[in-house]
């Protein structure tokens, strides 16, 4: 069965460093997204992305993130300068159409130090 | 943000018993309910989603009803079984552009062998 597939596993990086999360979404879903959870809390929406624009962001998204989808495969997450409250599990998620079920990765553990 | 509520944060059942899982939302404008499973180290896995416009829907072992009026839904897994071992989130979404998605807190359903 197809699948999201996120890299790296495990992210460990200084407060202030730029990050990029990786995923390669279901390879014909159209719409792609990212979630943070933070360790103890809700699964929390980040962003939306179709059509090589976002659709939707979140109040979490401000200008120290940013989405791509560089070349028609894989959709990144930059985190320009990271804080130490950007440590969390990220997921990166793709569906068919907007109204269909998302499929998850099995997420990024960013730990910023 | 309390629009999706699992106020159990674990359950236990024997096996072969029926597990039932509780949501309750605050938005009336949501209009499609999921429910996804969480093992360790992965991400959410899809089970089973509902429309608004439905108050049943079976797939398998699990079945979702929906209470619109209640504002409540619910996952019945029968029979349980221990591979079911696992964190449960509730989501929903609204019709917008994107369908993101706001997760409940999570329930941890452990099956007893």
């Amino acid at each position: 069965e197809p699948e999201v597939t996120q890299t790296p596993s495990h992210q460990v990086t200084q407060m202030g460093q730029e990050v990029i999360l990786r995923c390669v979404p279901i390879s014909n879903h159209l719409y792609f997204y990212w979630y943070r959870q933070i360790l103890g809390q809700k699964v929390e929406f980040l962003v939306s992305f179709y059509n090589n624009e976002i659709s939707e962001k979140s109040e979490i998204f401000d200008d120290q993130f940013s989405v791509e989808r560089p070349d028609g495969s894989n959709f990144t997450l930059k985190i320009r300068s990271t804080k130490l409250e950007d440590s969390a599990m990220y997921f990166c998620a793709s569906s068919v159409k907007a109204e269909q079920p998302q499929h998850f990765g099995d997420g990024t553990r960013l730990s910023i130090l | 943000d309390q629009q999706v509520k699992q106020n159990s944060p674990s359950l236990s059942v024997q096996e072969g018993r029926i597990s039932i899982l509780n949501c309750d939302y605050t938005n009336s404008m949501f209009d499609y309910f999921l429910w996804y499973k969480k093992y360790p180290a992965e991400g959410p896995t899809f089970l089973i989603s509902i429309s608004s416009i439905k108050d049943k829907n079976e797939d398998g072992r699990f079945t979702v009803f929906l209470n619109k009026s209640a504002k409540h839904l619910s996952l019945h897994i029968v029979p349980s079984q221990p591979g079911d071992s696992a964190v449960y989130f509730c989501a929903a979404s609204v019709p917008s552009g994107t369908y993101k998605y706001i997760f409940g807190t999570g329930t941890r359903l452990k099956v007893l062998a």
